[in-house]
């Protein structure tokens, strides 16, 4: 199994500022996977992030919005921009060394006021 | 697009009872995963399932696969209050090392004494 570290765990954001998320695994992976789940809602995949090029955005997301940074096999960020209270919920990273697993990390906590 | 229904999405249930939370998907899948998460916390793998007539079993969980009916089915054996959290199925279209992963509605199951 992996371990995918992830931070902050949660954090209190005034609206129009902008919080990274980082997403730390124990081992090397090719993709790493953004999640969002919004209050009481499923996980909805925001982008996928490879090593060494752009990541590649879902229906819905854009980059300027949710910039995502990916510089090495066991590392990558996720910037919320500009947030507003629509942006509230619960930001996940994932990766699957395993090539048979999809572990999580845990979670990142938005609340924007 | 890859659509997955979960069903039902709220489900209470009395201790010692059984009962089945379906998944069904609309395309054909390489892997599908069942996974649990607790209030405010992440996500936890219970299983993998990669091929047609696959079971698992862990405790009072068991997982199957059914891939011609595109249909996955987690059966809870004399349900007991610990195993109240919410219930999600995952498919993904990705080949190995891909766990982009598209998730069902989720089953908010309450255990009640």
């Amino acid at each position: 199994s992996a371990v995918i570290s992830q931070k902050p765990s949660r954090d209190i954001c005034q609206r129009g500022t902008s919080l990274t998320i980082q997403c730390q695994v124990d081992s090397q992976v090719t993709m790493m996977f953004w999640y969002r789940q919004q209050p009481g809602q499923s996980l909805t995949l925001i982008a996928t992030a490879n090593q060494g090029s752009e990541a590649t955005y879902e229906s819905g997301f854009v980059i300027d919005k949710f910039p995502i940074s990916r510089p090495n096999l066991t590392f990558s960020t996720l910037t919320v921009s500009n947030m507003s209270p629509e942006d509230s919920s619960i930001y996940l990273c994932s990766a699957g060394p395993g090539a048979t697993e999809a572990f999580f990390g845990q979670g990142t906590r938005l609340t924007v006021v | 697009e890859l659509k997955v229904e979960q069903n039902p999405l709220f489900l209470s249930m009395q201790e010692g009872k059984n009962y089945t939370i379906y998944c069904n998907y609309s395309t054909t899948s390489d892997r599908l995963y069942w996974y649990r998460q607790d209030p405010g916390k992440s996500l936890e793998s219970l299983f993998v399932l990669l091929s047609n007539g696959a079971v698992k079993q862990e405790g009072r969980l068991m997982a199957s696969l059914d891939t011609k009916a595109r249909l996955s089915t987690l059966h809870i054996t004399a349900a007991v209050h610990d195993l109240s959290a919410t219930y999600f199925c995952a498919v993904t279209l990705g080949g190995f090392g891909n766990e982009k992963l598209t998730f069902g509605t989720g089953t908010r199951l309450t255990i009640i004494p």
